[in-house]
């Protein structure tokens, strides 16, 4: 079984502050992890995936495996990343399952 | 963005009543899937297809079926509708090889009264 754990239901920062969304994963074998995201009135989309290693829109996460995480991060947050933010994890059935979702809100 | 189109967007009903949810999609994708998302809760899976023939059950599929009727369309049925199926609905779709990218459509609200 699969199993996508994100213990933060509401955070708030404050802008220019760091932020890191937490997540974490339960799967047997070696899992692909991802990161939706859902801003106001706007389609859920993809984020950012563990195997591109890529920053999008500041926001870094890196998959650890003795910890089995897979931690968002930015170093400086803006307003505009208030939104809803979703880990997600692909094991061997292709299906994606969801954490339960933090929303995240940055204060002026 | 229209690629993933979800009917109606939002729906009354009342306990008993059959309701329909239909998705269509212009993307090409072979993969479609019906989510619902519950606060708290976060998105789950209540059943998938990865082609026209293949229909899977996901983490919460009793009391939904569903119909692929053609690689562009998936409908989502609750044949007898009930309080605790009010949520909102998301349809989605991936390309075969995508390894986990979904394109999600806007969503259909769905109150069971």
């Amino acid at each position: 079984a699969q199993r996508v754990t994100q213990p933060e239901k509401l955070l708030s920062v404050f802008k220019g502050a760091p932020v890191e969304l937490k997540c974490n994963y339960s799967y047997s074998g070696s899992p692909e992890l991802f990161w939706y995201v859902q801003y106001s009135r706007q389609r859920l989309q993809l984020l950012l995936r563990h195997i591109s290693r890529e920053s999008i829109k500041g926001f870094t996460a890196d998959l650890n495996k003795g910890e089995t995480s897979f931690h968002l991060k930015k170093p400086f947050a803006q307003e505009e990343d208030s939104a809803m933010y979703y880990c997600a994890l692909s094991g061997s059935a292709r299906q994606l399952t969801f954490g339960s979702g933090t929303q995240l809100t940055v204060l002026p | 963005d229209a690629d993933v189109t979800q009917t109606p967007r939002n729906r009354i009903t009342k306990t008993g009543k059959r309701i329909m949810l239909e998705c269509s999609q212009t993307k090409g994708h072979d993969r479609m899937y019906w989510y619902r998302q519950d606060p708290g809760l976060g998105l789950r899976l209540i059943y998938y297809s990865f082609d026209v023939k293949d229909i899977n059950k996901g983490e919460i599929s009793d009391g939904y079926s569903v119909s692929r009727q053609a690689q562009a369309k998936f409908s989502l049925s609750l044949e007898s509708a009930i309080p605790n199926q009010t949520a909102l609905y998301f349809c989605a779709t991936s390309e075969r090889m995508a390894g986990g990218e979904l394109f999600f459509g806007e969503g259909s609200r769905l109150t069971v009264l």
